[in-house]
This record gives structure tokens, sequence and C-alpha cells, in this order.
């Protein structure tokens, strides 16, 4: 059974500081990981999504990195911002089975 | 460009109610999936269904029933709620590869209180 582990579960940074957060995942037979952004009291938002065969993917200020032999991927955030306060989620997929989701990264940036 | 659309957006039951939650999509994905949220819990898989007609059982189904009788609409059924079913339920879609899954999108959620 996949197992998706986020690390830490909670984050406080100052403003201006460029961040890494952590996913781990048991089952390293995946087709892609999705890093997903959630609002309190809101939906998902998609924020990157890695296919099995890519290393990383980059949009803005933020790049999320691949290494399915280890299990692991992160996501990075440069020159946070207020506005980035929120929690991310990971999840990874395979073929016809649904995403199985960490537990989150709640994030406070600090202005 | 409405996504996801989940309907109501918050409710709330008395124990022993029931309720349909209803989940819409108009980008024609075959891959539709219901979760529910709760502290400390993450998401769970609840129900889903990987095309018209088809269904299957998530992690924790007990409780819930689904339909997906068409493609773009996918109901979640609650027959006699339960305190313990007070959560935040999401729906996902996404296109159906059996080699290489795309980009799901989320609804916004339905905030549902059973007391």
């Amino acid at each position: 059974k996949q197992e998706v582990t986020q690390i830490p579960a909670a984050l406080s940074v100052p403003e201006g500081e460029n961040l890494v957060l952590n996913c781990s995942f048991t089952d390293s037979a995946i087709y892609n990981l999705q890093w997903f952004r959630q609002d309190p009291g809101k939906g998902l938002t998609s924020l990157l999504l890695i296919q099995s065969s890519q290393r990383e993917q980059t949009s803005g200020r933020l790049n999320a990195s691949l290494d399915k032999s280890s299990g692991r991927s992160t996501l990075y955030i440069a020159a946070s911002q207020p506005g980035d306060s929120a929690t991310y989620l990971c999840a990874v997929g395979r073929g016809n089975t649904p995403l199985v989701f960490g537990k989150g990264t709640r994030l406070s940036v600090i202005a | 460009n409405a996504g996801v659309t989940q309907t109501p957006k918050f409710r709330v039951l008395k124990t022993g109610q029931s309720m349909t939650l209803l989940c819409a999509q108009d980008m024609n994905h075959e891959y539709m999936y219901w979760y529910r949220q709760d502290p400390g819990m993450g998401l769970r898989l609840i129900h889903y269904s990987v095309g018209e007609g088809t269904t299957a059982k998530g992690e924790v189904p007990d409780g819930y029933n689904v339909s997906r009788l068409k493609k773009q609409n996918f109901l979640l059924g609650l027959e006699s709620a339960a305190p313990s079913q007070t959560s935040v339920y999401f729906c996902a879609s996404s296109y159906l590869s059996v080699t290489v899954n795309t980009e799901a999108f989320f609804g916004q959620g339905t905030r549902l209180t059973v007391v």
C-alpha cells in the first residue's frame, strides 16, 4: 500500500526566505507526482505536476523535483511572501488508481 | 471555465437523515473521485469512478454510496448520516490513462456537519 509522508507538518519562516518542503512515498512505481496548495476553507489548487520520466518542473518561484528511486520529492519556494501562506499537499498517482495524498505541510510566511 | 463544481457548499444534517452531494465537471474527464478531509487525517478516498456507469470503493467507503449515470456527474449519497461523517468532502476529476495520469482538478468542497 502506497504511503505518502510530508515533513515538516508545519513551518514558519520570515518573508523573503527560500524554503523547501519535503514529500516521501513508499512505492516508487508511480507515474506522476502532483503538488497542491490549499488555503483555509478552500479547495485544492494544482501547482505542479511531474511525470515519472521527468526530474523537475518549474512555475514562477516554485520548483518541484522528483527522485523516484529514493521515493522523494521536494517543493522549493524562492523568495517567500506572506501570500504563500497555505497548506501544501503532495500526491502520487499510478495509472488507473486514484491519487494518494500526504497530510500536508502548513506554511506560514511572516511579514 | 467552471472546472469541477460541487453542490451544496455547506449543509447541516441531523443524525439519520440522508442527502446527496453532487459533483459536476465540464472537462470531459473519465476519472472522478470523492475524498473526505478531516483534521490530522489528510485526504482519504471514499469512492471513485473510471467512467460512466462504473464505481469502485476507496479507503473509507462505509456509509456512502455513489453513482455515475452521466460522464460529467458523480453523486455521493449518505443513506443515514452519522456524526462521524462530519467532514469536508472534495470531488476531483482527471483524464484516465493506463500509463500516465494527468493533472487532477478539485472542487471547492462541501462542508457537512451531522448533529
